[in-house]
């Protein structure tokens, strides 16, 4: 049974830094990871998806690597905002389902 | 273009009573999750459909819980006899295919009293 985890649960930096988010998992027979950010009382917002033969995907100031082998992902967040203060999730795709982390909560302080 | 959008956006119900949730999926898309996400368990899985068909039921709870799909488009997830632990934040995504990125409508907040 996959188990995915994030560490840290929480984290709190100023507006500007650079950062990195992690996601581990135990089962490296994925197809695909993806990560997504939740704001307050809202759903989940796509940020990328990274297939199973991939090792990164860039979108914009984001970049999520993937390491299959020792069933790690990150992402990094280049250049922080007070817009980027959100719940950041990772979540694996196996057959069909995706399989989700507790999250990250981040924090940008302006 | 449009997303995916839920119904109702909050519900309170009383417990005994049955409630119907709806989705519907961004047009043309073929897969379509129901995920539950609540404080102490986070997101979980409950069903997967492609077109009309739920291939993965594994998720679902137990029997009081049922889903269809129809025209391949909207899904409606029902619970009988809701229960307080069914109190939860209930998520939809549609994918164009599976194994694709999903997008995640904002989902419905059941309270069960």
């Amino acid at each position: 049974k996959q188990e995915v985890t994030q560490i840290p649960a929480a984290l709190s930096v100023p507006e500007g830094e650079n950062l990195v988010l992690n996601c581990s998992f135990t089962d490296s027979a994925i197809y695909n990871l993806q990560w997504f950010r939740q704001d307050p009382g809202k759903g989940l917002t796509s940020l990328l998806l990274i297939q199973s033969s991939q090792r990164e995907q860039t979108s914009g100031r984001l970049n999520a690597s993937l390491d299959k082998s020792s069933g790690r992902s990150t992402l990094y967040i280049a250049a922080s905002q007070p817009g980027d203060s959100a719940t950041y999730l990772c979540g694996t795709q196996g057959a069909q389902k995706l399989v989700f982390g507790q999250g990250t909560r981040l924090t940008i302080n302006p | 273009g449009a997303g995916v959008s839920q119904s109702p956006s909050n519900k309170v119900t009383e417990k005994g009573k049955d409630v119907e949730l709806r989705c519907d999926p961004i047009s043309g898309h073929t897969a379509l999750y129901w995920y539950r996400q609540s404080l102490g368990q986070g997101l979980e899985f409950l069903i997967y459909f492609q077109g009309n068909s739920a291939p993965d039921k594994s998720g679902l709870p137990s029997d009081r819980f049922s889903a269809e799909r129809t025209g391949g488009s909207v899904s409606t997830l029902t619970i009988q006899r809701t229960q307080q632990e069914d109190s939860a934040v209930y998520l939809c995504a549609s994918s164009l295919e599976s194994r694709q990125t999903q997008y995640f409508g904002p989902g419905t907040r059941l309270l069960v009293l």
